[in-house]
């Protein structure tokens, strides 16, 4: 069965320094994997995915991940913290039901990043 | 363009009291979803519609059905509600395929007493 992990309910970190939120995987198959952020009161917004290709994939807001194959992670990075950035963090999973037409996904719990002035 | 617009954006109900929860999207998207947030929890997929006239049910189906009404709308309905179903839903939408992103409205916040 598909599954993702996020190993910590909160990450603070003081603005200016870099800040990484961890995510972990379990799938059978390629891993298809996505990013996205949740300000208070709002919808989720996407940051970025990996489908395929470059373990480094870039994505908005300055917001990079790292795709790790053999340690089955893909961490969401940022090499410079703004205030601005705190949220609430999903990392997910593209459920394999075998069907090519469905992008069910599979959430992490979420991580919460506070980044204090 | 809207994108994913959820109405209403807040409703309460008691238990046994029914409604219908209303999503459309104008980004014409085949794919539609809808989950619900808890806290602690993440996100879970309720019920999904793969393209027009196509649903099913995803992890926590159990008290809700849904109905595909035409590309552009894909509605959530609490026949009898309980106090368990006391959270926020969400609707997605997306491009048909495995690999794209999906893009959410701005939430329903349901408390149930």
């Amino acid at each position: 069965a598909q599954s993702v992990a996020q190993p910590e309910d909160q990450v603070n970190v003081a603005e200016g320094n870099p800040l990484t939120v961890k995510c972990t995987y379990s799938v059978s198959g390629n891993p298809y994997l996505f990013w996205y952020v949740q300000y208070p009161n709002r919808g989720l917004q996407f940051l970025l995915k990996y489908i395929t290709g470059d373990n480094l994939v870039k994505g908005s807001y300055g917001f990079e991940a790292e795709f790790n194959k053999s340690q089955t992670s893909f961490h969401l990075k940022k090499p410079s913290a703004l205030v601005s950035d705190s949220a609430l963090y999903f990392c997910a999973v593209r459920d394999a039901d075998g069907s090519s037409n469905t992008g069910k996904l599979i959430f992490g719990q979420g991580t919460t990043l506070q980044v204090k002035p | 363009n809207a994108g994913v617009t959820q109405t209403p954006k807040f409703q309460v109900l008691k238990t046994g009291q029914s409604m219908t929860l209303q999503c459309a999207q104008d980004m014409n998207h085949n794919s539609m979803y809808w989950y619900r947030q808890d806290p602690g929890m993440g996100l879970r997929l309720i019920y999904y519609s793969a393209s027009e006239g196509t649903t099913d049910k995803g992890e926590v189906p159990n008290g809700y059905n849904v109905s595909r009404l035409n590309k552009r709308e894909f509605s959530l309905r609490l026949e009898s509600a309980a106090p368990s179903q006391t959270s926020v839903y969400f609707c997605a939408s997306s491009l048909s395929g495995r690999y794209n992103e999906q893009f959410f409205g701005p939430g329903t916040r349901l408390t149930v007493l």
